[in-house]
Formats: C-alpha cells, structure tokens, sequence
C-alpha cells in the first residue's frame, strides 16, 4: 500500500510568487492533516479535512495560504503571495480514525521563497 | 497555550549506550502522547504511543512512560545502534479536530 506522498519534494520560488503543494494521503483515509516546520522552530499544526471539509483552520498563518481538498482525495495547499518567512518545511499527514492517533505522515516538501 | 518540550540536541552517542531523550507537556486534560521519528531524508513515522497515565509505549527496543504526576512522556532505549541515528520529535493530541503538538525535535548521533 502506498504511503503519503507530496509534491513537489522541493521548491525555490520569489517572493510574490504562488507556489501550490500537494498531498496524496493513503488510500481511504478521511482525516488530512497539514503541518509546518520553520527552521528551528516546532511543527506547526496548520489545518485539519476530514473528507472535502476542513474541520480546523486556527494553525494557518494568514489568507494568503489556500487549503483545499475536493472531492476529498488529494489536497493542495496554495500559498500567494508568497513571503520570505513562508520558507521551511509542509508536512502532510493521514489516518483513518478521527483525531490524533495513528497520523501517516509524507516525507514533506521543502519551500525557499527568496 | 498548551506546548510540548524536548531536549533539543543535538545529542551524541557511543554505539551500544544507554540513552534517555527527555519530553514534558502542558496541557488541560489528559492528552494522547506519542514519540515520532524522521530519519534522513524520509517523512515522520510514528515510534511508539500511550494514551493515558501509567501507559508505556514500546516499540524496536524503545519505551516510554506516560507520568501524569511529571507531565512527562521520556524516551529510553537501553542499547542505542547507529541506525538509530535520526530526529525525535515529542508529540501530544488534546482531542477534537485540533491537529498534533510537536516539541522542536532531538537530533541524536550514534557513532561507532
């Protein structure tokens, strides 16, 4: 069975810039989660889908980040305009139960806004 | 706010040493608690869980005890393997839609 998989793994964009991640959680797993980790600092929980809606949105930083998750399969995360402190690391993660147990998580895509 | 915290390393080790990687939490409640790791260049993988006081998670010869009394969740391994070298992350979930509480992460070295 597939794991969480993210893309890109990677990715350097200008400030200003939009940049759009996915996440592909496992197969049938209703609850997705996403995460931020800046440097030197914690994980951050950012928002919560269980399917197509979004439960808990209080960790996204501002409006410029976007979350979506239609048809509750795979979910993007825009972020535009892009700023130098959107840089670090988005996590996505998820489970088949409601909550916190038994997260999956994707190996992450890296973001640099230069 | 509620708020997980680890040692934050990085932490360096001999091969076959006794190991101990510290975690407290604040929170209102009884949370879940969870010890996840990241090894180079893959995503978090769930280590090891308890879900109320008293309860010890184990798994690959790591062990941790929920201790109510301490707000602690302490990570153990009693014989560290340079395998074990990577990133671990403390973690508690209150309950409801809220996602994971992370502490900052230990970086832990296993040298030969």
């Amino acid at each position: 069975e597939a794991g969480v998989t993210q893309f890109p793994s990677h990715s350097v964009i200008e400030k200003g810039q939009t940049v759009t991640l996915r996440c592909d959680p496992i197969s049938g797993h209703d609850n997705l989660y996403w995460y931020r980790r800046v440097m030197g600092k914690e994980i951050k929980f950012l928002l919560h889908f269980v399917k197509e809606s979004k439960q808990d949105e209080s960790g996204m930083p501002n409006n410029r980040f976007l979350a979506e998750r239609t048809g509750g399969t795979y979910s993007t995360l825009k972020v535009q305009p892009a700023e130098l402190e959107d840089s670090g690391v988005y996590f996505c993660a998820s489970s088949s139960f409601g909550g916190g147990l038994e997260q999956y998580f994707g190996p992450g895509t890296r973001l640099t806004v230069t | 706010g509620d708020s997980v915290t680890q040692m934050e390393g990085p932490v360096t080790l001999s091969e076959e040493a006794f190991l101990t990687i510290n975690c407290t939490y604040t929170a209102t409640g009884y949370p879940s608690l969870f010890w996840y790791v990241q090894y180079p260049g893959e995503g978090l993988q769930l280590l090891l869980k308890a879900t109320k006081a008293d309860d010890k998670g184990s798994n690959k010869g790591f062990e941790a005890t929920y201790r109510k009394e301490t707000t602690s969740f302490h990570l153990e391994k009693g014989s560290v393997q340079v395998s074990d070298s990577a990133v671990y992350f403390c973690a508690k979930w209150g309950g409801g839609a809220d996602g994971l509480t992370f502490g900052k992460g230990t970086h832990l070295i296993i040298q030969p």
